[in-house]
């Protein structure tokens, strides 16, 4: 099956600076989501993006489907982004969704 | 919109009992739900998929007469642990999804803590 790779697993941020998250693929996908897990377990949908780029506020996102990875930035970081950030991805029609191992972020004021 | 509802947010029971868990998509009809398992520290593991009216596609190594998954209507998932052990204590995560690609939407998951 498709191999999912994030990178750095962890990554220590002091309030108001920018960072880069990186998800590789190994293979050619349908469809590509990041997440956010806050500490209290949930999962924000952050953005479905196979390919291009899209912006939400101090989130960017943007996915080289030809070159396999995506790139999530977040600018001015801020306490409430600590948490784990997923990248997913479908292969072939059947919609499930293979999740990479997650980035810790962990935002200090 | 695309609000997906998760229930009960927390369950702490004795070994033996069966565990009901329900998942509604509240403002989207779901043509494809999802049953996700996640240890601490750990990433997401698919378990099955159900797909309206139909049996569940449950994924390697996921016992079926343990994990007992109903998706009735177009709103609407369940997925029972039958005969609940410690082992099977974990954070189960629902999504869904309107359409085959379409982005999935996640509940805010089940904390199953079994004594």
């Amino acid at each position: 099956g498709i191999q999912v790779e994030q990178s750095p697993p962890d990554l220590i941020l002091q309030e108001g600076a920018n960072s880069t998250l990186r998800c590789n693929f190994s293979d050619s996908v349908n469809n590509l989501q990041w997440f956010h897990q806050n500490p209290w377990g949930q999962l924000i949908n952050l953005f479905y993006i196979p390919s291009g780029t899209k912006q939400n506020g101090r989130l960017s996102a943007t996915t080289v489907a030809t070159e396999r990875y995506s790139l999530l930035y977040i600018s001015s970081s801020q306490t409430t982004d600590s948490g784990v950030y997923f990248c997913a991805v479908v292969t072939g029609a059947n919609s499930k969704l293979t999740f990479g191992k997650g980035i810790t972020l962990s935002v200090r004021p | 919109g695309a609000v997906v509802s998760q229930h009960p947010s927390r369950v702490i029971c004795k070994s033996g009992t069966s565990v009901k868990i329900e998942c509604r998509s509240l403002d989207f009809q779901a043509t494809t739900m999802f049953w996700y398992r996640q240890f601490p520290k750990q990433s997401l593991m698919l378990m099955a998929t159900s797909n309206e009216g139909s049996k569940a596609t449950y994924e390697q190594g996921v016992e079926k007469d343990k994990f007992l998954i109903n998706h009735a209507s177009l709103t609407l998932s369940t997925l029972t642990v039958t005969s609940a052990h410690p082992e099977d204590s974990s954070f189960y995560i629902c999504s869904a999804s309107r359409a085959a690609l379409e982005p999935q939407h996640f509940g805010d998951g089940t904390r199953l803590s079994i004594l």
